[in-house]
């Protein structure tokens, strides 16, 4: 998990309401990843980012929102728009080329009620 | 849109026996990675094996990949309580990488 931070860990919100994920690195890595986890599942990309202030949608965009305005922070809000944004929100970067490993925040795991 | 399956999608051994965790995918690639994942974690890169490369060896992880039959398989050895995890594959597909649903591996002790 070093170098990048996500927060807060757990996030409870009620339906209706918009909310953001945060995810900050200090790796100086290019390039930001926004995946969402289901119960037994794989990751699904949601929004990644190659480069500040340009992101393209993922898979499952729907419901969600990103900007880059710094480098360092790539932060999502999961809107009201977001059926069912009950899940464990992980957040990578990666360095370089489509070669490149990808290192993981430790997660955000949101709940609606 | 996942391309990698994982096989099996659980498994339970003892401590101290290989576990062996297959993934098929479905087009052409440039590598293929492995990741782990701890419970309620983030995911930790394992390793990542080229498709030039036939088997690559990361202290007690092998993993082989057969580009002929679009298949990976991670081996791990003489396995250890600690190895309790889920495994993933991942394969790049332009800037992304596309994701399996991984193994879930217990260690009984």
């Amino acid at each position: 998990d070093g170098g990048i931070t996500q927060s807060p860990k757990y996030l409870f919100r009620k339906e209706g309401q918009n909310v953001t994920l945060s995810c900050e690195q200090n790796l100086n890595h290019d390039a930001m990843y926004w995946y969402r986890q289901d119960p037994g599942q794989g990751l699904r990309l949601i929004y990644y980012s190659q480069i500040v202030n340009d992101f393209q949608k993922g898979d499952i965009a729907e419901g969600y929102s990103v900007s880059r305005e710094k480098k360092e922070s790539f932060p999502l809000t999961v809107t009201s728009a977001q059926k069912n944004p009950t899940a464990f929100y992980l957040c990578a970067t990666r360095l370089g080329g489509a070669k490149d490993t990808q290192y993981f925040g430790p997660g955000t795991r949101l709940t609606v009620l | 849109s996942q391309q990698g399956e994982e096989d099996p999608q659980a498994l339970s051994i003892q401590e101290g026996e290989n576990a062996t965790m297959n993934c098929s995918y479905k087009t052409s690639i440039n590598n293929l990675q492995w990741y782990r994942q701890n419970s309620g974690r983030g995911l930790v890169h394992l390793i990542l094996i080229r498709s030039n490369e036939r088997e690559k060896h990361s202290g007690r992880l092998r993993v082989t990949l057969d580009t002929s039959k679009k298949s990976s398989s991670l081996l791990i050895t003489a396995s250890r309580a600690a190895d309790t995890a889920s495994y993933f594959c991942a394969t790049d597909s332009n800037y992304q990488l596309i994701w399996g649903a991984g193994t879930k591996l217990i260690i009984k002790p």
